[in-house]
């Protein structure tokens, strides 16, 4: 079974420039969640899709950053302008989600982005 | 926040058990307690989840206390691929919410 892709795997900007990063997660898996990964801490929660619908977007600064989720299968997340402390991993994951047993989280592996 | 309190860093030699623990002392009766790890330069991987009763995978097993405020990871035979950061995460079933920590550093020992 494949995972869950992204590309790109490394992305370097300035600051004041726009990024975007893509998802194709796990083939019939209807969640999709984005992260953000700081050095030196766990991964945080920026937004979550069922579907093509937004389940929690609380943490996402709403003022800079995009996602959507077309078609209920890929996803596109933006940054416009990115900032210096956006520097960070950035991490797509897909579940399931349809209990304890099935709602494990699949992470792809990131892409990097250094903001400089 | 997270509701987990893990040691931040633990050592262990190759081929021995390691134990992780993590204090979750605020769980709720319908929350599970989930381990996932990192790999350097990886996303984070699920390891196993259990809600009172222990289990036991082909990764790891999972020791929950009776008064479920405390549990234990076990990987019985590390190897040096078992260095990761291992996070500890209590979360509603079907809530599909989990909440990251700092988690531990394991480092196997050759």
């Amino acid at each position: 079974e494949a995972g869950v892709a992204q590309s790109p795997r490394y992305k370097i900007i300035e600051k004041r420039q726009s990024v975007a990063f893509w998802c194709n997660p796990i083939s019939g898996h209807a969640t999709l969640y984005w992260y953000q990964q700081i050095l030196g801490q766990g991964p945080k929660l920026l937004i979550q899709f069922q579907n093509n619908g937004v389940v929690d977007d609380s943490q996402l600064p709403k003022d800079r950053f995009s996602a959507e989720r077309l078609k209920g299968v890929d996803s596109t997340l933006k940054i416009q302008p990115a900032k210096l402390e956006d520097s960070a991993v950035y991490l797509c994951a897909s579940s399931l989600a349809l209990g304890p047993s099935t709602d494990t989280q699949y992470f792809g592996p990131g892409t990097r982005l250094t903001v400089l | 926040d997270a509701k987990t309190t893990q040691p931040t860093s633990m050592d262990c030699a190759e081929g021995r058990a390691a134990n992780l623990p993590c204090n979750h002392s605020t769980i709720s009766g319908n929350e599970y307690v989930y381990w996932y790890r990192q790999i350097h330069s990886q996303g984070p991987q699920y390891i196993i989840h259990g809600l009172k009763n222990n289990e036991t995978n082909e990764m790891a097993s999972l020791i929950i206390t009776e008064d479920r405020k405390s549990s234990t990871l076990i990987l019985p035979h590390a190897t040096l691929r078992d260095t990761a950061v291992y996070y500890c995460i209590v979360a509603l079933a079907g809530d599909d919410k989990i909440i990251f920590g700092k988690g531990t550093r394991l480092h196997i020992l050759p």
